[in-house]
């Protein structure tokens, strides 16, 4: 199966900063990659989807880049309601895997 | 617009069979892929398995032995069977419409606690 890591685990920030966090494939997955923020027990909310494709209704501070085996997702300037758990997640393949996620926290 | 929500038992025993269902609103099943996926606490997602409304599916290697995806078109459900479970089972258990293979929409979660 693919493996994907995301780094940091955590990341500590403060309201207006610009944040990038990272996931690697452990091989060549194109641009079928989606990036998903998670707040404490809700499901997960589709970001971005082929690596770099903003979802309907999700500000346009949040991006996306990448291809291939490494990607970021960027939020440009912190809002409070920012603060979550982000994955990425791949669907190169008929075996979805997904990163262990980054805990964005507030310094 | 579309909704989800999962159905089903909130304890299973170990060795038994865990059965979820999901039924889908504001929208037909049909011509889309639907995915189950799990998230055991403090942990990430795990994608179980798809199945695309013509009865195709796709599961998890690690899970497949275990998995069966059902679909029901006339009652805009599909279903999650896990036989023999085990306590590492234990977990939120989300459905989801996959859209060219990213998840877009999410069902609420229904929580699966593995015990006796």
């Amino acid at each position: 199966d693919i493996q994907m890591t995301q780094s940091p685990s955590t990341l500590s920030a403060s309201v207006g900063d610009r944040v990038t966090i990272t996931c690697r494939a452990s091989q060549n997955i194109s641009n079928w990659l989606a990036w998903y923020q998670q707040r404490p027990g809700k499901a997960p909310k589709l970001l971005m989807y082929k690596a770099s494709s903003l979802e309907s209704g999700v500000p346009s501070r949040f991006s996306g880049s990448g291809s291939g085996t490494e990607f970021t997702l960027t939020i440009s300037s912190l809002q409070p309601d920012d603060f979550a758990t982000y994955y990425c997640h791949q669907y190169n393949n008929d075996a979805y895997t997904f990163g262990q996620g980054t805990r964005l926290e507030i310094k | 617009q579309v909704q989800l929500l999962e159905s089903g038992p909130g304890l299973v025993k170990p060795s038994e069979t865990l059965s979820l269902t999901c039924t889908v609103s504001g929208g037909s099943i049909s011509s889309y892929y639907w995915s189950w996926i799990r998230q055991p606490a403090g942990k990430g997602p795990e994608w179980i398995g798809r199945m695309y409304s013509s009865g195709d599916t796709n599961y998890n290697p690690f899970l497949k032995s275990r998995v069966t995806m059902s679909l029901d078109t006339a009652k805009n459900q599909f279903s999650l069977k896990l036989k023999s479970v085990t306590a590492a089972d234990t977990a939120v258990y989300y459905c989801a419409r996959t859209y060219w293979g990213s998840f877009d929409i999410w069902g609420q979660g229904t929580v699966v606690t593995v015990s006796s």
